[in-house]
């Protein structure tokens, strides 16, 4: 049972507008969520995050909102540029004792020049 | 410099093997993750820990075994238990509850 899910395998944007991507989650007790960006053949690194007593987030070209009620995330990335194109994993974590990170299945985001 | 030290970066086992993936971390933080990644399948845990001697399955631990005897160290044992072995698995290392985990380079491991 996927808890975490990133609907859209890949998005293309062009250079200097949106990107927008979502990720769903199905278990209430996440209490933070995060969003890392994927080179093939490298470890993730990480984007931003967010707790759940917050609806946004920002850092610099990257806004993370949350919508809860409807367990519901999304990055935007304005402008996008050449250099974002990546795979973006969202990820949400719980505390209860035991605190782990579960990933959803990445989107592809191709910025066009 | 402070990170996570995955080695090495490409590994071949020949069926029916044992072959353990090393994950060294200096970033002082308490909790140690396994994680495998498939073509369209995300990241999955396998096992991870919270403190030294300590460690949980995460979902997809079968045929495979841990260990964590020092903070900075969670080696990964891929038995000839997993039937499917040939992967990229990452090791990541985070200091707990609302923060972030940071990962390694990562393994491409392959069954030949």
């Amino acid at each position: 049972d996927q808890q975490v899910k990133q609907n859209s395998p890949s998005l293309s944007v062009q250079e200097g507008r949106i990107s927008i991507l979502n990720c769903d989650y199905t278990n209430s007790m996440f209490d933070y969520f995060l969003w890392y960006k994927k080179y093939p053949a490298e470890g993730p690194t990480f984007l931003i995050s967010i707790s759940s007593i917050k609806d946004k987030n920002e850092d610099g070209r990257f806004t993370v909102f949350l919508n809860k009620s409807a367990k519901h995330l999304s990055l935007h990335i304005v402008p996008s540029q050449p250099g974002d194109s990546a795979v973006y994993f969202c990820a949400a974590s719980s505390y209860g004792g035991t605190y782990k990170y579960i990933f959803g299945t990445g989107t592809r985001l191709k910025v066009l020049a | 410099d402070g990170g996570i030290t995955q080695s090495p970066k490409y590994l071949f086992r020949k069926e029916g093997q044992n072959v353990t993936l090393s994950c060294e971390q200096n970033l002082n933080h308490d909790a140690m993750y396994w994680y495998r990644q498939d073509p369209g399948q995300g990241l999955r845990l396998i096992y991870y820990s919270q403190i030294v001697n300590d460690f949980q399955k995460g979902d997809i631990a079968e045929g495979y075994s841990v260990s964590r005897e020092k903070k900075e160290s969670f080696p990964l044992t891929v038995t000839s238990a997993q039937k499917n072995p040939t992967a990229f698995y990452l090791c990541a290392s985070g200091p707990g509850q609302g923060a972030e985990a940071f990962f390694g380079q990562g393994t491409r491991l392959t069954v030949v």
